[in-house]
């Protein structure tokens, strides 16, 4: 079984600083997907980004950027310059690669970021 | 926006009733998964429908059901309704295909579910 774990349940920061949450996951399987969601409070997941196991490349997306480590099994999300439109729960989630290619989420339990103005 | 929408956006039911929630996949998507998140938690797989067939089912009883229609639309159904059903359930619609991003799962707003 998958399990994601996300041990920060709640971060403040005040705006412009950069911040960063954990997110470390477990799996016995060699292929899979990891993913980060957005969601604020209107409730709508907001895809954010999706990594393939065999790509431990990091990437960066304007203020955004993802750190993924398979030796640590870890893929944690850091926001540069926040702003107060970064406020919102956070959720990281796998899904095992099949043949098929749609297998269900697992998510952690989310962290919720209060950007201070 | 994903193009997934649900409806109803809240809906208040009492215990033992069914209630039926209703999904619309974003235009070209022909697979559709279910999701319950309790307040606080992450969202917890219910099952997913490909092509009109059940493919895959989380840890949840019999009662809650569902439907995908040949326009791949979505329905939820949970019968004999209980306290711990209250939720916000969340609709994921994807492409059934193998390919690097394509099966990436796009939610709708949800259903925000209060059974009293």
């Amino acid at each position: 079984a998958q399990k994601v774990t996300q041990a920060q349940t709640e971060i403040s920061v005040v705006e412009k600083e950069d911040v960063t949450l954990d997110c470390v996951y477990e799996t016995r399987d060699t292929t899979y997907y990891l993913f980060w969601y957005k969601q604020p409070p209107s409730g709508e997941l907001v895809f954010l980004i999706r990594r393939n196991s065999f790509d431990e490349q990091n990437e960066i997306s304007g203020r955004y950027s993802w750190n993924f480590q398979k030796s640590t099994s870890s893929f944690n999300f850091t926001i540069t310059a926040s702003q107060v439109v970064d406020s919102a729960v956070y959720f990281c989630a796998l899904t095992l690669i099949s043949n098929f290619g749609n297998e269900k989420l697992t998510f952690g339990t989310g962290t919720r970021l209060t950007i201070i103005p | 926006e994903t193009g997934v929408t649900q409806s109803p956006t809240h809906l208040i039911k009492t215990r033992g009733q069914q209630v039926t929630l209703r999904c619309s996949s974003q235009s070209g998507h022909n697979t559709v998964s279910w999701y319950q998140q309790a307040l606080g938690q992450g969202p917890q797989f219910i099952f997913q429908y490909y092509r009109e067939e059940e493919n895959g089912r989380g840890n949840f009883p019999p009662r809650f059901s569902g439907l995908q229609f040949p326009n791949y639309s979505s329905e939820l159904n949970v019968n004999a309704l209980e306290l711990d059903d209250s939720a916000l359930y969340l609709c994921a619609s994807s492409l059934g295909l193998k390919r690097e991003g394509q099966d990436t799962q796009y939610f709708g707003p949800g259903t925000r579910l209060t059974v009293l």
